[in-house]
């Protein structure tokens, strides 16, 4: 129930299209999800989150769209660009009893834009 | 602003040697701290999180231990590597529970540990 199913494993898009990032998640208890955005040898750095009394939102060429009935959101990439390859995990969290931020990541998505 | 800061960043390790790595954070007080290990082409998987001083408690039943000596360190040990414990290793802060911002998870830059 704790499971955050992320697809596809990895996406290659040309430069300027849309790259499309879905996840999927069982517990709806879950109260935030942020998406991350992750180079090689780096660590994950946060690059959108939502939260679930909210269906969609944007942050420059970034989107989130939350469907909470359907237990589904996703990452929409406009304008995809070359800077854009990385590893992108989505994630969805619960405070739990122990008073911290318990996060459950997706398996992750390799996108690379090409020229 | 805050930072936050591993080290070493690579590390190759003998099967059965000890183990210690460390995480600081700067800029901010009585942040929760939390070590995730991601293993390649996975997500990430905590092993520990820690609320305060003193305050450790683990995920998963594993070869590695956790402490928190100072409010803004974080260490990472083992007794004695297993070659399963390669891997690439990353520290997280949040803001304590209860505050607005708590629930964004901030990540050091990692450590790739290889156990020969």
């Amino acid at each position: 129930q704790q499971q955050v199913k992320q697809s596809p494993q990895s996406l290659i898009v040309q430069k300027g299209g849309i790259s499309i990032i879905n996840c999927a998640y069982e517990n709806t208890a879950f109260d935030y999800f942020p998406w991350y955005q992750q180079f090689p040898g780096k660590g994950p750095a946060l690059l959108i989150a939502i939260r679930p009394d909210v269906s969609e939102k944007k942050e420059g060429r970034f989107t989130i769209s939350f469907n909470k009935s359907a237990k589904q959101f996703s990452l929409h990439i406009m304008d995809s660009q070359p800077g854009d390859s990385a590893t992108y995990f989505c994630a969805a969290s619960i405070e739990n009893s122990g008073g911290y931020q318990k996060v459950t990541f997706g398996t992750g998505t390799k996108l690379q834009v090409i020229p | 602003s805050q930072t936050i800061h591993q080290w070493p960043a690579t590390l190759v390790q003998p099967v059965g040697s000890p183990l210690s790595l460390e995480c600081t954070v700067e800029g901010t007080s009585n942040p929760n701290l939390y070590w995730y290990r991601q293993a390649a082409g996975r997500g990430l998987q905590l092993l520990f999180y820690s609320v305060g001083i003193g305050q450790i408690s683990s995920e998963v039943p594993q070869n590695l231990s956790a402490s928190r000596p100072q409010d803004r360190q974080f260490i990472l040990s083992s007794k004695k590597l297993l070659l399963s414990d390669s891997g690439f290793y990353l520290c997280a802060w949040s803001n304590p529970s209860g505050d607005l911002n708590g629930d964004e998870q901030f990540f050091g830059p990692g450590t790739r540990l290889t156990v020969l």
